[in-house]
């Protein structure tokens, strides 16, 4: 069973567009969740963590939905330097070890 | 900012040979981390370390895997007798004192096992 799910993509949007990104997680109990950032062949970078009221920084915007498990990120004003793969990370109870979604590969056109 | 550092960042070995990753967590953090991922493929936990011992570690993380705090900053991962399919980049991370805030990662090693 995969504990977190994630469209792969890719997605390709031109600069200045809205995307929005995805991810459902299979516990229920899953307590901290994250959405990392990683360019091609370098280590995720911590883009924000999702809180429950939901939380913004800049053009980002993060929800979670426990009824429906899911987390998703918004991405507005879409800059060519967002272009990177945006990962889901969960946390179970009681442990501190990261599950990580595959990923979703982002492309902004000029 | 303060930076969570791996050495060496690229490393070649012949299958069979031991390698020892090194990593210099960030100096006031009291969990470390180890993660692989595999080329084209998730990043996937191995283990983590608390206390001078593991305190949790995955199915991936078998015999062939061992970790050490030798000293007060670095932080190891040795692979025994490595194999064609070790071959990922080998991420370490630390966090403090629990990841509720997200680990910080360095950037990586690079095994290749020919």
């Amino acid at each position: 069973r995969k504990e977190v799910e994630q469209d792969p993509g890719p997605f390709n949007v031109p600069e200045g567009a809205t995307v929005a990104f995805n991810c459902t997680y299979s516990n229920s109990a899953s307590q901290s969740f994250f959405w990392y950032r990683q360019d091609c062949r370098k280590e995720p970078k911590l883009l924000m963590s999702v809180y429950s009221s939901g939380n913004e920084d800049g053009r980002f915007t993060a929800q979670l939905n426990r009824a429906s498990q899911y987390i998703s990120l918004l991405i507005r004003d879409s800059k060519l330097s967002d272009s990177a793969t945006y990962l889901c990370v969960v946390i179970l109870p009681g442990g501190n070890q990261f599950y990580f979604g595959t990923g979703t590969s982002l492309t902004v056109i000029p | 900012e303060p930076e969570v550092t791996q050495t060496p960042s690229h490393q070649v070995t012949q299958m069979g040979q031991e390698v020892i990753l090194r990593c210099v967590p960030i100096s006031n953090h009291l969990y470390f981390y180890w993660y692989r991922q595999i080329l084209g493929q998730k990043v996937e936990f191995l283990v983590s370390f608390y206390n001078n011992e593991i305190s949790e570690k995955s199915e991936i993380f078998d015999d062939q895997f061992s970790v050490e705090r030798p000293d007060g900053s670095n932080f190891t991962l040795k692979i025994r007798s490595t194999k064609l399919e070790d071959s990922a980049m080998y991420f370490c991370a630390s966090s403090d004192p629990l990841p509720t805030i997200g680990y910080t990662f360095g950037s990586g090693t690079r095994l290749t096992v020919v």
